[in-house]
C-alpha cells in the first residue's frame, strides 16, 4: 500500500510569490491534515480536511489556504510569501477511525 | 484545548545507556501515538496505545500508557545512534471531530 506522497520535496520561492503544495493520502484515508514545522518549533497545525470539507483550522493568517478534492488528494496554498514561511510542510492522512496519522516526507519550502 | 507536555525537551546520552521520555496531559486520552522524526523527514508512527496500563514493546523500545490514560512514557534500553531523532507524542481529544494534538517533542541524541 502506497504511503502519503507529497510534492514537490523541495521548493525555493521569492518573497511575495505564492506557492501550492500537493498531498496524496493513503488509499482509503479521507482525512488529510497539514502542519508547518520550523527549526525549534513543534508541529504547528494548519488545517484538516475530511470529504472535501475543512473540519479544523489552526491559527494561521488567511494567506494560508487549502482544499481537498473528491479523490481525497489535498493542496495547500500560501500567497504573498514571507521569509518566515520557510519551513517543512507536512501532510498527514488518517485512518477511518481518525486515531492514527501517517505522514508524508514533507515539502521543504525556502523563501528568499 | 488539550495540551500534551513532553519531557525532557532535549536529551543527549552515550550509546548503551537507557532513557525514558514522558508525555503528560491534564485531560484523559482516548488513545495516544508515539512518532519518531528524523531531520528533513516526516514523523513515522511507532506505536498506538489505547488501554489504560497498556505496555507495548518494539524491540528495545517500551511504551507504557498510564492507568488513568493521562500520561505515557517511552523507555529505550541500550540506546544506539540510530535512535537519534525527535520523538513526538500525539492524541486526539475524546469528544468531537477534534484535530490531532502533538507534544512539542523530545530531541534525542545518542553519541557513539
Amino acid at each position: 500500500k502506497a504511503g502519503v506522497t507529497q510534492t514537490p520535496r523541495y521548493l525555493i520561492k521569492t518573497r511575495g510569490q505564492q506557492v501550492t503544495l500537493s498531498c496524496s493520502p493513503i488509499s482509503g484515508h479521507r482525512s488529510v491534515s497539514w502542519y508547518q514545522q520550523t527549526p525549534g518549533q513543534g508541529l504547528q497545525f494548519l488545517f484538516e480536511y475530511f470529504s472535501e470539507t475543512q473540519r479544523n483550522k489552526g491559527n494561521f493568517p488567511g494567506r494560508f489556504s487549502g482544499r481537498q478534492f473528491s479523490n481525497s488528494r489535498s493542496e495547500m496554498n500560501v500567497s504573498t510569501l514571507e521569509l518566515g514561511d520557510s519551513a517543512l510542510y507536512l501532510c498527514a492522512s488518517s485512518t477511518p477511525g481518525y486515531t492514527e496519522a501517517f505522514f508524508g516526507q514533507g515539502t521543504r519550502l525556502t523563501v528568499v | 484545548t488539550q495540551l500534551l507536555e513532553q519531557s525532557p525537551q532535549f536529551l543527549s546520552i552515550q550509546e548503551g545507556e537507557n532513557l525514558t521520555v514522558y508525555c503528560n496531559s491534564s485531560s484523559v486520552f482516548s488513545s495516544l501515538q508515539w512518532y519518531r522524526q528524523e531531520p528533513g523527514e516526516g514523523p513515522v508512527l511507532l506505536v498506538t496505545v489505547v488501554t489504560g496500563g497498556e505496555v507495548k514493546k518494539l524491540k528495545r523500545l517500551t511504551f507504557q500508557f498510564g492507568d488513568a490514560r493521562k500520561d505515557s512514557s517511552l523507555h529505550i534500553t541500550a540506546a544506539q545512534p540510530g535512535d537519534t531523532g525527535l520523538y513526538l507524542c500525539a492524541s486526539r481529544p475524546i469528544q468531537g471531530a477534534q484535530k490531532l494534538v502533538f507534544g512539542q517533542g523530545t530531541r534525542l541524541t545518542i553519541n557513539p
